[in-house]
């Protein structure tokens, strides 16, 4: 167990539809970051919040929306579904901003099926 | 922006022998750090090495060891003494300073598999 908490493990929804990823970071980590796996774009970043904050932004679509709240536990919002979302979704924490000093730990993931 | 390649997409080890994954990357950021991580069956993603660019000493940890070339913008992970376990999906990542910090990005990974 990594120390960080994603749900669901397994989705599966159809096009059109909207679904929430919910992750909580290990415990003291502030920086939580989302990725996406898929087979055809490989490990891609999509967004990143430090404290509550978005602190920096990759290959994330319009369609999806993430925030981070108070607790510092964080959501990814994927709306509008179409087949080509299916991917592993993970979420990943550090104490600060991502430096050499702390490291990524990842969760498991969330296995997203768009039919 | 940074790139990192992986040429190898497969690579097979007896047990108990040595094992080289290469990867390449490309930033133009002088302040970066340099990460392994093993994905296995199970798809949680697991650190394996990391190495600060301004260390000119490889990184190690226990049976894994870095091959860190920074002229030539390579870092290659050996693996000693392979055992079963170590059979995964590996990713090399870097993480650059500047306006692209908090942002890992991977190469497109090595298969390793490992026969007894």
């Amino acid at each position: 167990d990594s120390g960080v908490t994603q749900t669901p493990k397994h989705l599966i929804t159809a096009t059109g539809q909207r679904v929430t990823l919910r992750c909580s970071p290990r415990s003291g980590d502030l920086s939580v970051y989302w990725y996406q796996q898929s087979l055809d774009q490989g490990l891609q970043f999509l967004i990143q919040y430090y404290n509550g904050e978005e602190r920096a932004k990759g290959n994330i679509l319009e369609r999806f929306s993430a925030q981070q709240f108070p607790d510092l536990h964080s959501e990814l919002n994927l709306s509008s579904l179409e087949l080509g979302d299916s991917a592993l979704y993970f979420c990943a924490s550090s104490v600060g901003l991502l430096s050499g000093a702390n490291v990524l730990t990842f969760g498991a993931g969330s296995r997203l099926t768009v039919l | 922006a940074q790139t990192v390649t992986q040429s190898q997409p497969e690579m097979s080890v007896q047990e108990a022998e040595t094992v080289t994954l290469s990867c390449t990357y490309d930033t133009s950021e002088s302040d970066y750090y340099l990460f392994w991580y093993k994905q296995p069956p199970s798809r949680q993603m697991i650190l394996v090495i990391r190495q600060e660019a301004y260390k000119q000493q490889n990184a190690t940890e226990n049976r894994f060891s870095v091959n860190f070339q920074k002229a030539a913008k390579s870092f290659s992970l050996k693996i000693s003494d392979s055992q079963l376990g170590d059979a995964a999906m590996y990713f090399c990542a870097v993480n650059a300073g500047g306006t692209s910090y908090g942002k890992l990005t991977f190469g497109q990974g090595t298969i390793l598999t490992v026969h007894p």
